[in-house]
This record gives C-alpha cells, structure tokens and sequence, in this order.
C-alpha cells in the first residue's frame, strides 16, 4: 500500500545547528515526492519537489529510491525554519501526506 | 487574487446537527480537495474532485458528502455531527499537479 512515515512528532535543535527530517515512503511505481511545510498562523504550501534538486530556504531533499526515503536537510538552522512540515507522496489524482514532523528552532 | 478562501473560519455544532463548508477558488484549478487535520495524525483526505461534476472518496469520507457543479466551489457537508468530527479542515485546490494551494481552513468542534 502506499504510504508516507515520518518517524517524529517533534524535533528540536539550535540555531545554527544541522537539521534533518526523515521521509520515508512505500509505492509501487516511480514515486514523486514533496515536502510541505506549514509557518505559525500562514497556510500549508509546498517547500519543494524531489524532481525539480533545487534549495528553497536553504533546505534540500534528495530521493533515495534504495533506502525509499526523501529526507529533508539543512546545514544550519534558523529560528524562522521553526514550523510544521509535511511530507507527501503523488499516488495518482492526490497526495499521500505524512504525519508531519514539528520543528522547533531555539535561540 | 483570492486563492483558495474558505468560510466559516470556526464553527461549534452540537451533535446531530448538519452544516456546509464552504470552499471556493479563483485560480481556474480543475482538482480540488478536502482534508482534516488531526493533531499527530497528519492531513487525512475525505473527498476530491477532478472537475465540475465529478468527484471522488478519499481516505475518511464516512459523514460527508461533496458535490462540484461548478469549478470555483466545492462544499463539504456535514450530515449529522458527530464528535469524532471535530478537526481542522482544509481546502485545497491544483491545476494537474501535485502543487497543491491551501485554504486557511476552518476549526470545527462537535459537543
């Protein structure tokens, strides 16, 4: 079945500090892959796209099809990064979201 | 240019009672798409609509039903509340691609 796991609810760090956030997917077929995020009080959007390898923001997401996992990374932190991130499957017609992954960037 | 606007921004609906989302685009997207959010447990789908007239389920679409005589709008009701109902909802609409553009959506409590 297809299917997205991120694996935490939450994840703290400190400015400056690297970030990953863990992606991990389940499909049958050539999957394409997106993060999300959600800032305090704005509206979900979409971050990035694993078929476009660009960096928004300073975050970058590269698709290993061995290991099935899109894991979102980011040399080093910054307070505004803190916010809700969601990453999501194409299955057809719709996404496949995760469950989402809190990130809490500290001073 | 709106994007997507949904209405009510909060409701509070007692049990048994029945209500519409309401959710409209300006962006000429064919697909559109409804989700609730529960904490930890991520977007969910309930309905989406490839154009005016057709619609599909999604994963939760047990108590609502959709409709989609135009492709501006797409409202969600709600038949007979129930608590498990209470959520976040969000609209969403995409022209065909995955680049979905979000409502603000609305907070719905049952009691």
């Amino acid at each position: 079945a297809q299917r997205v796991t991120q694996p935490e609810k939450l994840l703290s760090v400190f400015k400056g500090a690297p970030v990953e956030l863990k992606c991990n997917y389940s499909y049958s077929g050539s999957p394409e892959l997106f993060w999300y995020v959600q800032y305090s009080r704005q509206r979900l959007q979409l971050l990035l796209r694993h078929i476009s390898r660009e960096s928004i923001k300073g975050f970058t997401a590269d698709l290993n099809k061995g290991e099935t996992s899109f894991h979102l990374k980011k040399p080093f932190a910054q307070e505004e990064d803190s916010a809700m991130y969601y990453c999501a499957l194409g299955d057809g017609d719709k996404l496949i979201f995760g469950t989402g992954t809190r990130l809490q960037v500290f001073p | 240019n709106a994007g997507v606007t949904q209405t009510p921004k909060f409701r509070i609906l007692k049990i048994g009672q029945s209500m519409t989302l309401q959710c409209t685009q300006d962006m000429n997207h064919n697909y559109m798409y409804w989700y609730r959010q529960d904490p930890g447990m991520g977007l969910k789908l309930i309905y989406y609509s490839v154009g005016a007239g057709i619609t599909d389920k999604g994963e939760v679409p047990n108590g609502y039903n959709v409709s989609r005589s135009t492709t501006e709008d797409f409202p969600l009701r709600l038949e007979l509340a129930a608590p498990s109902q209470t959520s976040v909802y969000f609209c969403a609409s995409s022209s065909p691609s995955y680049e979905q553009y979000f409502g603000p959506g609305t907070r719905l409590t049952v009691t």
